[in-house]
């Protein structure tokens, strides 16, 4: 299968600050990404759409300019959460669309964000 | 998208087959049925996935139904490593480039030594 890479696989900031998580896809080109969010025991939430070249789709609910998405490249879709407070600690998730395999989506491995 | 239920639970002794049933009874003709599961604090990991036919892979078994109505993902030898939440998703292709996952509860597998 596709492999998608995410970095860093966890964060720890202070809150006020900007991070940013990078999703890479390592073997294919994926013109769709996706950014999910997870809280403690509970399901995966889609945040947002990434087309590369274009401006991302957020989904109702989430801020477009506390979360910043950027997908400047085949391979790379970014996402920078600015001025982070401590309700914004969670599991960040990417995936992206295999086209090669029926658009498929591979996920990433996630990153754990910690805000204080 | 259609929805899909689960149970929220089931276990299995290692060794054994798991047997994970989904219904999507509201399924349309151009959706798929996804299998997709989550290994605790793990991005999910893609499993497999079928129109109508049976499909098999290195991984598991897809069973549909005829109607479509229901699916049951097949682990024929289940290690406890298969432990992790399992979810059974619908997506059609139809909606376009932004065709998306929508993650429910999952169903909860535990293998049991």
């Amino acid at each position: 299968g596709a492999v998608v890479s995410q970095h860093p696989s966890w964060v720890i900031c202070k809150s006020g600050t900007s991070v940013k998580i990078e999703c890479r896809s390592l073997d294919f080109q994926a013109t769709t990404m996706f950014w999910y969010r997870q809280f403690p025991k509970q399901s995966l939430m889609l945040m947002a759409t990434s087309n590369e070249g274009s401006k991302a789709t957020y989904e109702q609910g989430v801020e477009k300019d506390k979360f910043l998405i950027n997908h400047a490249s085949l391979t790379l879709s970014t996402l920078t959460v600015t001025s982070a407070h401590p309700e914004d600690s969670s599991f960040y998730i990417c995936s992206a669309r295999e086209p090669r395999y029926q658009e498929t989506q591979y996920f990433g491995p996630g990153t754990r964000l910690l805000v204080l | 998208d259609a929805k899909t239920t689960q149970p929220p639970s089931m276990d299995c002794a290692e060794g054994r087959a798991a047997n994970l049933p989904c219904n999507h009874s509201t399924i349309s003709g151009n959706e798929y049925v996804y299998w997709y599961r989550q290994i605790h604090s793990q991005g999910p990991q893609y499993i497999i996935h079928g129109l109508k036919n049976n499909e098999t892979n290195e991984m598991a078994s897809l069973i549909i139904t005829e109607d479509r109505k229901s699916s049951t993902l097949i682990l024929p030898h289940a290690t406890l490593r298969d432990t992790a939440v399992y979810y059974c998703i619908v997506l059609s292709f139809y909606t376009g480039a932004n065709s998306k996952l929508t993650f429910g509860k999952g169903i909860t597998l535990s293998v049991r030594p």
